[in-house]
């Protein structure tokens, strides 16, 4: 089965702030890779597809990268509604997610 | 829109069975794969079942294999999970989600609110 680690547990940041959100997979899952926001007691919601694909109606301050095990979700300029846990979520092999980055703020 | 509504959750005994219920709106649900996803208190994600847009193909997490049923009934467009042999560690809120397409599974871009399941003598 492949694992997803994400980086870090919890990030502190404050409005404005560019923050990057770190996923690795424990084997290579090429670009199929999605993020999720999730507010609490909230449905996840999908950001990114394929590693850098920018979901309809999704501010375009969120972006992806990476490839085969390496993944990041950026948001270059955090907003007030962005304080939530993001999760990664790889669907190359079945479909796993990561623990979660939970983003507070500083 | 679309709207996915889950319904069925409740407090059941370990051992016991319980039956949930995502109804769907807003799309040409026969033509997606459908998956429940669950979320225990306070943890992440965590994948359950996926079923083919016709129903003909049906996979499972280790952890429920064996015990949960997917099912769907695309005249009612609805989707089901059966859930027998229950366990406290599947305590949890479930979510249907749907897929982007139809067969093999790919990224979840509609969720519903989800339903808790609690599993407690």
């Amino acid at each position: 089965d492949i694992q997803m680690t994400q980086s870090p547990s919890t990030l502190s940041a404050s409005v404005g702030d560019r923050v990057n959100l770190t996923c690795r997979a424990s084997q290579s899952i090429s670009r199929w890779l999605a993020w999720y926001q999730q507010k609490p007691g909230k449905a996840p919601k999908l950001l990114i597809y394929k590693a850098s694909s920018l979901e309809s109606g999704v501010p375009s301050r969120f972006s992806g990268s990476g490839s085969g095990t390496e993944f990041t979700l950026t948001i270059s300029s955090l907003q007030p509604d962005d304080f939530a846990t993001y999760y990664c979520q790889q669907y190359n092999s079945g479909w796993t997610f990561g623990q979660g980055t939970k983003v507070e703020i500083k | 829109q679309v709207q996915l509504v889950e319904s069925g959750g409740g407090v059941v005994q370990p051992g016991r069975s319980l039956r949930l219920s995502c109804a769907v709106s807003g799309f040409t649900f026969s033509s997606f794969a459908m998956h429940w996803v669950r979320q225990a208190p306070g943890k992440g994600l965590d994948w359950v079942a996926i079923i083919s847009k016709d129903g003909t193909n049906k996979y499972y997490a280790d952890s429920v294999k064996g015990r949960f049923t997917i099912s769907r009934d695309n005249s009612k467009n609805t989707l089901y999970l059966q859930m027998n042999s229950l366990r406290a560690e599947d305590t949890a809120v479930y979510f249907c989600a749907k897929d982007r397409v139809g067969v093999t599974g790919t990224v979840f871009d509609y969720w519903g609110q989800g339903t808790l399941v609690t599993v407690s003598s």
